[in-house]
């Protein structure tokens, strides 16, 4: 069965330092893998997804986050953090072969400290 | 690009009554929907899979006389929450899957916030 972890469930940073949030993944067979950013009383935003082409993905304001098979990890990062990145951030990995439904990492909230 | 609403955004009922939530795809068609739940300050849980035409696919543990699904046309699904209890009270949300292209990406409503007193 395929899932993922999300190994942090609060990451803080200072605004302007780097953000990583790290998600491991299990699946028998190559998945796609997504982020997704939930800002408080707004609805799921896609940031990137990775489906098998190149293995670092680029996604929306400036986050990025590289597939890497031999450590089944898909962490997302960034290279300076912004206020209006403080969120609940959650890696999801999809299904295949079932209408590529998606389950949901527990996910991580990220604090951005001025 | 892709739209999906939720409606309504909130509601209150009293334990006992049944509450409809409404998941529409603006300007795509959707044969695929899924219901997902979500308590305060945890991820998103898979309800089930709403498939136009036919009977929704529930996940294990997901009561489906208590969770109606259904998914009479491309752009619209609904949940009705039948003899809601406190219990049920939590954010729904809906997505819809776009085929078009091949790119089955799925999109995201707003979310549905129950409170059930």
């Amino acid at each position: 069965a395929q899932s993922v972890t999300q190994l942090d469930s609060h990451v803080s940073v200072s605004e302007g330092t780097p953000v990583l949030l790290r998600c491991n993944y299990s699946s028998s067979y190559s998945p796609s893998l997504f982020w997704y950013v939930q800002h408080p009383n707004k609805g799921l935003q896609l940031l990137l997804k990775y489906t098998s082409a190149a293995t670092l993905v680029k996604g929306i304001n400036g986050f990025e986050a590289e597939f890497k098979k031999s450590e089944t990890s898909f962490h997302l990062t960034k290279p300076s953090a912004h206020m209006s990145d403080a969120a609940e951030y959650f890696c999801v990995v999809s299904v295949e072969y079932s209408s590529y439904k998606l389950i949901f990492g527990s996910g991580t909230r990220l604090l951005v400290r001025p | 690009g892709a739209v999906v609403s939720q409606h309504p955004s909130w509601v209150i009922c009293k334990s006992g009554t049944s509450v409809k939530i409404e998941c529409r795809s603006l300007d795509f068609q959707a044969t695929t929907m899924f219901w997902y739940r979500q308590f305060p300050k945890q991820s998103l849980m898979l309800m089930a899979t709403s498939n136009e035409g036919s009977k929704a696919t529930y996940e294990q543990g997901v009561e489906k006389d208590k969770f109606l699904i259904n998914h009479a046309s491309l752009t619209l699904s609904t949940l009705t929450v039948t003899s809601a209890h406190p219990e049920d009270s939590s954010f729904y949300i809906c997505s819809a899957r776009d085929q078009s292209g091949g790119s089955y990406e799925q999109y995201f409503g707003p979310g549905t916030r129950l409170t059930v007193t």
